[in-house]
């Protein structure tokens, strides 16, 4: 038990809707970050939150978007579904600190668009 | 892209040594090495890092050679519990650049 949850576990929904997904983070950590991982794959990094700001992102599209709440939890939203977001989306927790900064994963929520 | 080598599959009887192969030849100074394994469909759990010097924690050891290019992460005493797939990442720590990079893995299998 790494102490991050994350909701829904799974989630069904039909191509150009919208989803939220939520990500609590472990105690003391400021730090989070979401990854997708479709099918066969390693997880790929989307972005990263640390203190309500991003900071730092990969080459994902602008209608995936995120937010960090004041209590270091945080959302991912993707607009517009398309039939490849289905995925396992992974949220991580860390520190923010330089030298123990280690990511501690949650369960995923598990997304699958018709 | 990944900047470490792993092989795709390795079998373990149980009970026995589990001895995982990492090549990280272009490694900076400042990069650390992660290990994290996932078992089938549920989040990758942290294993072990190091950065020059050996590591063991209760899970596993980390066997780093001295120019750093290559890692091995034992298990022990593996269990069919192991059972997984395991990551070698190489990191800065910390900040924007501290994102992890997941290569294919290696997937274990460990065998009664």
């Amino acid at each position: 038990e790494t102490g991050v949850t994350q909701s829904p576990t799974h989630l069904i929904k039909t191509r150009g809707q919208q989803v939220t997904l939520r990500c609590s983070s472990q105690s003391g950590h400021n730090t989070v970050s979401w990854y997708q991982q479709a099918l066969g794959q390693g997880p790929q990094f989307i972005f990263q939150y640390y203190r309500e700001e991003e900071n730092g992102r990969g080459n994902f599209p602008p209608r995936f978007s995120g937010l960090q709440f004041p209590n270091y939890s945080s959302e991912l939203n993707v607009n517009a579904l398309e039939l490849d977001d289905s995925a396992l989306y992974l949220c991580a927790s860390s520190p923010g600190t330089v030298l123990t900064d280690t990511q501690y994963f949650g369960p995923g929520t598990r997304l699958t668009v018709l | 892209d990944a900047k470490t080598t792993q092989p795709p599959s390795m079998d373990c009887a149980e009970g026995r040594a589990a001895n995982l192969p990492c090549n990280h030849s272009t490694i900076s100074g400042n990069e650390y090495v992660y290990w994290y394994r996932q078992i089938h469909s549920q989040g990758p759990q942290y294993i072990i890092h190091g950065l020059k010097n050996n590591e063991t924690n209760e899970m596993a050891s980390l066997i780093i050679t001295e120019d750093r290019k290559s890692s091995t992460l034992i298990l022990p005493h593996a269990t069919l519990r192991d059972t997984a797939v395991y990551y070698c990442i190489v990191r800065v720590a910390g900040g924007s650049q501290g994102n992890l990079i997941f290569g294919k893995g290696t997937k274990l299998s460990v065998k009664p």
